[in-house]
């Protein structure tokens, strides 16, 4: 069936530092791949998307590229900030009739220190 | 603008006991869910339902009960508390979408613990 794998956590930079958590999937098909983030106390929100290979998707310094090849979409940030301290999960979805199921990975909890 | 508005934020239930969590949202969105969020273990599908009157299983509904009368309201019914059931849960809805594009929107979550 349909997975993704994330780097575990949990991931401890300082301030300004480059950030990278790798997503790898497993899927049947040609699914969507996202980016979710979840601060304390709150629920998920979207941070980035991107629908089809070779698509990088990008937001609040935030980027990812789908890599069909590698079947991978990494987050990467070049410069962290206290402020990005959260859960940031990867998750994938189909289109089609299947395409209510976002099927998440197990989430990578980010601490940013000043 | 409420977006998803989940009640209570935390419960704690003794075993065998019953509750439902409530959701609603204020968005006109047709797909509704609910996922359960254990520590490490990322969020798991519940159930979900795809319009008022249509519901179905997701990954994990044993031990749960939805209902969809409303395009506005979802509510979870936890019919015999168990202490496997404590959990975050979530509540979130989307806009209908063919291409599996259209973001999820979530509530804050109802902390649960079966006691």
């Amino acid at each position: 069936g349909d997975s993704v794998t994330q780097m575990e956590g949990p991931v401890t930079l300082s301030e300004e530092a480059f950030l990278t958590i790798n997503c790898t999937y497993t899927a049947t098909g040609y699914p969507s791949l996202f980016w979710y983030v979840q601060y304390p106390g709150e629920g998920l929100q979207l941070l980035l998307k991107a629908t089809k290979a070779d698509d990088k998707g990008s937001n609040k310094g935030f980027e990812a590229t789908y890599r069909k090849e590698t079947t991978s979409f990494h987050l990467e940030k070049g410069s962290v900030q206290v402020s990005d301290s959260a859960v940031y999960f990867c998750a994938l979805r189909y289109s089609g009739g299947s395409n209510y199921k976002l099927t998440f990975g197990k989430g990578t909890l980010l601490t940013v220190n000043p | 603008n409420a977006g998803v508005t989940q009640t209570p934020k935390f419960r704690i239930l003794k075993i065998g006991q019953s509750m439902t969590l409530q959701c609603t949202q204020d968005m006109n969105h047709n797909y509704m869910y609910w996922y359960r969020q254990d520590p490490g273990m990322g969020l798991k599908l519940i159930y979900y339902s795809v319009g008022a009157g249509i519901t179905d299983k997701g990954e994990v509904p044993n031990g749960y009960n939805v209902s969809r009368s409303t395009t506005e309201d979802f509510p979870l019914r936890l019919e015999l508390a168990a202490p496997s059931q404590t959990s975050v849960y979530f509540c979130a809805s989307s806009y209908p979408d063919r291409e599996g594009v259209s973001p999820l929107h979530f509530g804050n979550g109802t902390r649960l613990t079966v006691t």
